[in-house]
């Protein structure tokens, strides 16, 4: 079974534009997470998407957004982009069985450089 | 609110030695406790995770981890550490208040070293 992809890989963006990075889960899971990852804040959770509606928001201002679609495919926009969005951001997959047990399984990330 | 730590930003073992990477947790429910490693450039691959009943959970490559509830710790193990065992290890938590949402630790590198 294929892995979690993400597109593009590397991104390279100047101050105040914005970004649209993607996600392609595991085939049958229908929960996506994104994580922000930066040396100095490390892992932090921006947020969840289970058949198209966020169920969980981490604590990010209002630039960061995303969606789902029907297939369960995740897009994640970042609007106004500022230096400290530089990051490796991570997206993650689970089938959702009902419980907290259900183990996230992690793409190889989209690494965006602000300029 | 829940969190993780993990003490040590970096530990140093020789391949063939016992190898242990320290988390300690904090949660307000029962946890759901997650190790997962990280290769230079790539996302985190799952190593194991406890839900609840045997404290010793074992994983992928040879690792493994213990629940302490009482010292609300969750250590990884290995015995014989290998030098592709090199990487960044991330522990992390999620219980019923936080919903689906992982909380990591910030990381312990690892460097084995032959």
């Amino acid at each position: 079974k294929a892995g979690v992809t993400q597109t593009p890989r590397y991104l390279i963006k100047t101050r105040g534009q914005q970004v649209t990075l993607s996600c392609s889960p595991i085939s049958g899971h229908r929960s996506v997470s994104w994580y922000q990852q930066t040396p100095g804040q490390g892992l932090q959770f921006l947020f969840e998407y289970f058949s198209e509606t966020q169920r969980n928001k981490g604590n990010f201002p209002g630039r960061f957004s995303g969606r789902q679609f029907s297939n369960s495919r995740s897009e994640m926009n970042v609007s106004t982009l500022e230096l400290g969005d530089s990051a490796l951001y991570l997206c993650a997959s689970s089938l959702v069985t009902g419980g907290l047990s259900d183990t996230q399984y992690f793409g190889p990330g989209t690494r965006l450089t602000v300029l | 609110a829940q969190s993780v730590a993990q003490p040590e930003d970096q530990v140093n073992v020789a391949e063939g030695n016992p190898l242990t990477v320290k988390c300690t947790y904090s949660v307000s429910g029962n946890p759901y406790l997650f190790w997962y490693v990280q290769y230079p450039n790539r996302g985190l691959q799952f190593l194991l995770k406890y839900i609840t009943g045997d404290n010793l959970v074992k994983g992928s490559y040879g690792f493994e981890a213990e629940f302490n509830k009482s010292q609300t710790s969750f250590h990884l193990k290995k015995p014989s550490a290998l030098v592709s065992d090199s990487a960044l290890y991330f522990c992390a938590v999620r219980d019923e208040a936080a919903g689906n949402k992982l909380t990591f630790g910030g990381g312990t590198r690892v460097l084995v070293k032959p």
